[in-house]
């Protein structure tokens, strides 16, 4: 069935240092992507989305390339900052958009001064 | 424009009672969804409901739980007769419904934390 495989945390990274989160789906259907953000004791931000192949996602410093050839979104980010650190959840949605988001385990960072 | 509002935020219940966790979706959201993040888990998806409509409940347990979006207040999901397992978050999400590029977008709220004792 439709799933999304991230890579497991946590990551542990200093400050200025650049961060990547590996993330996969199952191409069942061409779906959109999406990277949230948990931040402790609160629900998921949408941080950024793609909707078709090659879109770039775009987001507070952070990117991710739709690649349809490698069934592959990750999540990277040029120099992180300690406000970074956080839960990041890989998702994906059926084309069609309505339905629900199925998600990645989530991936913890921590950025260190 | 207020966000999607999750209430309780927290909500502690003993073996055996009911736990009714409410949703308001955002303004205008006319579809709802259902998830729960067990300890250490991911999100996984329990239903999916449009108003006075469930349009998929693929990821709700067979007993016991039970949900509702009616045509005037909140999103209601139901637990009765809860147990030790059932401790988790509860996140809600909203979305327009609507056509347009940014229509399936979920929202989240905060989450209510369940702890079964």
């Amino acid at each position: 069935g439709d799933s999304v495989t991230q890579m497991e945390g946590p990551v542990t990274l200093s400050e200025e240092a650049f961060l990547t989160i590996n993330c996969t789906y199952t191409a069942t259907g061409y779906p959109s992507l999406f990277w949230y953000v948990q931040y402790p004791g609160e629900g998921l931000q949408l941080l950024l989305k793609a909707t078709k192949a090659d879109d770039k996602g775009s987001n507070k410093g952070f990117e991710a390339t739709y690649r349809k050839e490698t069934t592959s979104f990750h999540l990277e980010k040029g120099s992180v900052q300690v406000s970074d650190s956080a839960v990041y959840f890989c998702a994906r949605i059926k084309k069609s958009g309505w339905g629900k988001l199925q998600f990645g385990a989530g991936t913890q960072v921590v950025v260190t001064p | 424009n207020a966000g999607v509002m999750q209430n309780p935020r927290h909500l502690v219940r003993r073996r055996g009672q009911e736990a009714r966790l409410r949703c308001s979706p955002m303004k205008g959201h006319s579809h709802v969804y259902w998830y729960r993040q067990l300890p250490e888990e991911g999100l996984k998806f329990m239903v999916y409901l449009q108003k006075e409509n469930i349009i998929d409940e693929s990821g709700m347990p067979k007993e016991r739980f039970s949900a509702e979006f009616p045509k005037e207040g909140p999103s209601i999901l139901r637990i009765q007769q809860v147990v030790r397992g059932d401790s988790a978050a509860y996140f809600c999400a909203s979305s327009p419904g609507t056509s347009g590029d940014n229509s399936y977008e979920q929202y989240f709220g905060p989450g209510t934390r369940l702890t079964v004792t």
